[in-house]
């Protein structure tokens, strides 16, 4: 069956430019979650989404970050206003419960801040 | 911040030879869990550990969570090229949101032909 997607897979925009990412779950999986990845770090937790309620943003670094998610399937993710520390891998996860181990993992969308 | 500490950060060695690589906390982890993330893609689940002192084995790949469940291992015998990637560790802490993971920085691991 078909895995996480992401879109785009590489965005490359202009300090103070919005972009929006896209997750597209595996279908059914009630949890999803956003995870960004710095060169050399780890993952660092962005937000959790159970169903299409966020009952912890506490990862977002500012308020220039913001999420959504449609019912229980796709998901965005806006950052407004871009610096150049906002370039890294936005990893998006989903999995078939709240409380699951099983975390399954999208390719990643590279944001290239410039 | 509860972190998760990776060693080594980087390891190259040549087909068929064995390695260990670490996971170190000074926090109680209720599960850990390693994944393997190859270039481009997003990192993929290989096991959970659960229980203090539990090994599991995955083909070559032997993980241990430690007895008192601070720190873990992961020991690749015979590698292969294939196996060349980077490893990540991730914990849920003991007592903290069980959705939650606190991953580490990862060991990049190259197996050389």
């Amino acid at each position: 069956g078909a895995g996480v997607s992401q879109s785009p897979s590489n965005k490359v925009t202009e300090k103070g430019k919005d972009v929006e990412l896209r997750c597209d779950p595996i279908s059914g999986h009630t949890a999803l979650y956003w995870y960004r990845q710095r060169l050399g770090q780890g993952l660092e937790f962005l937000i959790y989404f159970q169903g299409n309620s966020a009952p912890d943003k506490s990862g977002l670094p500012s308020d220039r970050f913001s999420a959504e998610r449609t019912g229980e399937s796709v998901s965005t993710l806006t950052i407004q206003r871009t610096q150049q520390e906002d370039s890294a891998v936005y990893l998006c996860a989903s999995s078939p419960r709240w409380s699951s181990y099983e975390q399954y993992f999208g390719p990643g969308t590279r944001l290239t801040v410039t | 911040t509860q972190l998760l500490e990776q060693s080594p950060q980087f390891l190259s060695i040549q087909e068929g030879e064995n390695l260990t690589v670490y996971c170190n906390s000074s926090s109680v982890f209720s599960s850990l869990q390693w994944y393997r993330q190859e270039p481009g893609e997003g990192p993929v689940l290989l096991v959970t550990v659960v229980t203090g002192g539990e090994v599991k084995k995955l083909k070559r790949l032997t993980f241990q969570f430690g007895d008192a469940r601070k720190d873990s291992s992961l020991h690749i015998t015979a590698a292969q090229p294939g196996d060349t990637g980077l490893y990540l560790c991730a914990g849920v802490h003991s007592g903290g949101s069980n959705y939650k993971l606190t991953f580490g920085k990862g060991t990049l691991l190259t197996v050389n032909p």
